[in-house]
């Protein structure tokens, strides 16, 4: 069964600098997102992007944050200059998008650890 | 406002017993998705109702859905211990692609 599938599974990194999450979403689905959990907390929608744009987005996806479709298999979010407040489990999501109801099927999810 | 809150935070059964958690959301919605999500690992999404149905099975799962009270309940029946894991509902609001998750409920079953 098709999976959406996520890279690295674990990222440290130092406060301030880039880190690109990739993603490579399930292959026939038009809509991709993502979602942030921090530790003991609600899962957290970012964004989603569908025909190479940037479709909705969050209060939390504030210019630090960009996503990227370099390629016809990946997606990308990529923050600037982390924080600490960045550490958290980073999920991938994608969705059919022919129409309502239209289920997302999440990823393994990276854990971000910023120090 | 919260969106998506689940009853009881946590459960612990034991094996072959009914687990029930119920979850409450403010907004009109167009669907409720119940996810599970085991400890570290990604949320796997177990099923969908939408507002204008009141009830739906997938195997050992029962959804419920009230939208007058704007609550739902999962219960999962004949509990496993596989099923030890954190459960969250997750609406869609009207007009919008992302999904609102609550806190999650942490279902513990013993063997």
């Amino acid at each position: 069964e098709p999976e959406v599938t996520q890279t690295p599974s674990h990222q440290v990194t130092q406060m301030g600098q880039e880190v690109i999450l990739r993603c490579v979403p399930i292959s026939n689905h038009l809509y991709f997102y993502w979602y942030r959990q921090i530790l003991g907390q609600k899962v957290e929608f970012l964004v989603s992007f569908y025909n190479n744009e940037i479709s909705e987005k969050s209060e939390i996806f504030d210019d630090q944050f960009s996503v990227e479709r370099p390629d016809g298999s990946n997606f990308t979010l990529k923050i600037r200059s982390t924080k600490l407040e960045d550490s958290a489990m980073y999920f991938c999501a994608s969705s059919r998008g022919l129409g309502r109801p239209d289920t997302q099927y999440f990823g393994p999810g990276t854990r971000l650890t910023v120090l | 406002s919260q969106q998506g809150e689940e009853d009881p935070q946590a459960l612990s059964i034991q094996e072959g017993e009914n687990a029930t958690m119920n979850c409450s959301y403010k907004t009109s919605i167009n669907n409720l998705q119940w996810y599970r999500q085991n400890s570290g690992r990604g949320l796997v999404h177990l099923i969908l109702i939408r507002s204008n149905e009141r009830e739906k099975h997938s195997g050992r799962l029962r959804v419920t859905l009230d939208t007058s009270k704007k609550s739902s309940s999962l219960l999962i029946t004949a509990s496993r211990a596989a099923d030890t894991a954190s459960y969250f509902c997750a609406t869609d609001p009207g007009g919008s692609e992302k999904l609102v998750f609550g806190k999650g409920m942490k279902l513990t079953v013993n063997p």
